[in-house]
């Protein structure tokens, strides 16, 4: 059962270029979540989706970042317009369940490793 | 807004002794809490949960305890090993109106041989 999955691993934009970053949750799980890692910090969350649906997007930067959850295909975190301080290392965790009614741990991707030159 | 804290950035202890991480938090009424840990380069990885209404939850050489009037959590790795050096993570969830896990800033483990 293969796990969370993200691509790319490492990405270079130089600023005013778009991120595009992908993540397939584990099989069986419709909980994507979005955090952000900068150096010497925790992690953050971003953005919180279900299939087709974002449900809570309180840690979002309110322009130039938007997230997809589409019917068929991956997870999508887009950032436009990157600037230096988006450089970050961007995780994808997935649960099968809401983490608001229900404890369970949630299983974390590698990372994509965002470097805004 | 929650507060999280974990003791001291970094820990270093002598192979075999017992390594003992704290996690506090403010403003926040978890109904959960989670210890994940992390090594340089990856995501990090769960290894214990314990609710709000248990005391003390254990795995192999791992335990962990939860008070809730103190608001604080205590993670405990026995025999330690130098394998067990990485960052742990305190994450709290499950509090009102919380679709997500709040992190604490990790506290490095470095085991010495």
């Amino acid at each position: 059962n293969a796990g969370v999955m993200q691509n790319p691993r490492h990405l270079v934009r130089r600023r005013g270029q778009e991120a595009r970053l992908r993540c397939s949750p584990m099989k069986g799980h419709s909980h994507v979540y979005w955090y952000r890692q900068l150096p010497e910090e925790g992690l953050k969350f971003m953005v919180y989706l279900q299939k087709e649906n974002i449900i809570d997007e309180s840690g979002m930067p309110k322009e130039r970042f938007s997230a997809e959850f589409p019917k068929e295909g991956p997870s999508i975190l887009r950032i436009q317009q990157v600037v230096r301080g988006d450089s970050a290392a961007y995780f994808c965790a997935s649960s099968p369940v809401n983490l608001r009614s229900s404890s369970y741990e949630q299983y974390f991707g590698p990372g994509t490793r965002l470097t805004v030159t | 807004s929650q507060k999280i804290e974990q003791n001291s950035e970094a820990l270093n202890i002598q192979e075999g002794k017992t390594a003992t991480l704290t996690c506090n938090y403010t403003n926040y009424s978890p109904a959960y809490l989670q210890w994940y840990r992390q090594d340089p380069g990856r995501g990090p990885v769960f290894l214990l949960l314990i609710r709000e209404n248990e005391k003390e939850k254990r795995k192999e050489r791992l335990k962990v305890t939860f008070d809730t009037t103190l608001k604080q959590s205590l993670f405990h790795i026995t025999a330690s090993q130098p394998a067990d050096s990485a960052t742990y993570l305190c994450a709290l969830g499950g509090g009102t109106g919380a679709n997500n896990l709040f992190f604490g800033t990790g506290t490095r483990l470095t085991v010495i041989p």
